[in-house]
């Protein structure tokens, strides 16, 4: 069975530009996390969406940051403009439904952004 | 916001030794679990627990969900190559249970 997949694996960019990350969970997985993954910092959560539905966004750094989640297999995590300190390794993660014993949350192998 | 302390930040050690890693919280937590995260890739689960006191092995790695439920530690056994990365902990609060709190990893190093 397919993982968590993400796109795209790399991606460098010059500051101002729009940055789009895009997430397809496991199928079947009821929850679609966003993380952010720095030296300083560590493992963020930045918003987690059940059912589509975003259900807490308090992760989310300011408004430049964006994530949607249009269907049960796809969402996006959206940063304009983009700045040098929002280059990080961002993970998507899924999960099945809480409350069931073996819900752990599985990551994508992440998006590596550079912004310069 | 809530945070796990893990220790020790990183570990030298040397191929054959056994490694062992905790994490501690100073509130309640549901779930422990344990990932490994290699270069260039995303975390990896390695143990979940979900019992006070559970004691679960997966392989030469063990890992326990404290009593108090405010802390777990993960230990590897006769240490090979292989095993070099960062290892996280995370934790599922009581509040927010969906929501992984984790720890700031455990880099290990091992010489052959």
């Amino acid at each position: 069975d397919a993982g968590v997949i993400q796109s795209p694996r790399h991606e460098v960019t010059e500051m101002g530009q729009e940055v789009t990350l895009r997430c397809k969970p496991i199928s079947g997985h009821d929850y679609l996390f966003w993380y952010r993954q720095t030296m300083m910092r560590g493992l963020e959560l930045l918003i987690y969406f059940n059912n589509n539905v975003p259900i807490d966004d308090s992760g989310m750094p300011e408004d430049r940051f964006s994530a949607k989640m249009p269907n049960a297999s796809f969402s996006t995590l959206k940063i304009q403009p983009s700045e040098p300190r929002d280059s990080a390794v961002y993970f998507c993660a899924s999960s099945l439904q809480t409350g069931a014993i073996g819900n752990t949350i599985y990551f994508g192998e992440g998006s590596w952004l550079t912004v310069v | 916001g809530q945070q796990l302390n893990q220790s020790p930040q990183s570990m030298f050690i040397q191929e054959g030794e056994d490694v062992s890693m905790n994490c501690t919280s100073s509130s309640i937590f549901n779930t422990w679990l344990w990932y490994k995260q290699d270069p260039g890739e995303g975390p990896v689960l390695l143990i979940a627990l979900y019992k006070a006191g559970e004691l679960t092995s997966n392989g030469r790695l063990t890992a326990q969900f404290g009593i108090t439920r405010k802390d777990s530690f993960l230990n590897i056994s006769a240490s090979i190559p292989s095993d070099v990365g960062i290892y996280f902990c995370a934790g599922r609060p009581i509040q927010g249970a969906q929501k992984l709190v984790f720890g700031q990893g455990t880099r290990l190093t091992i010489n052959p």
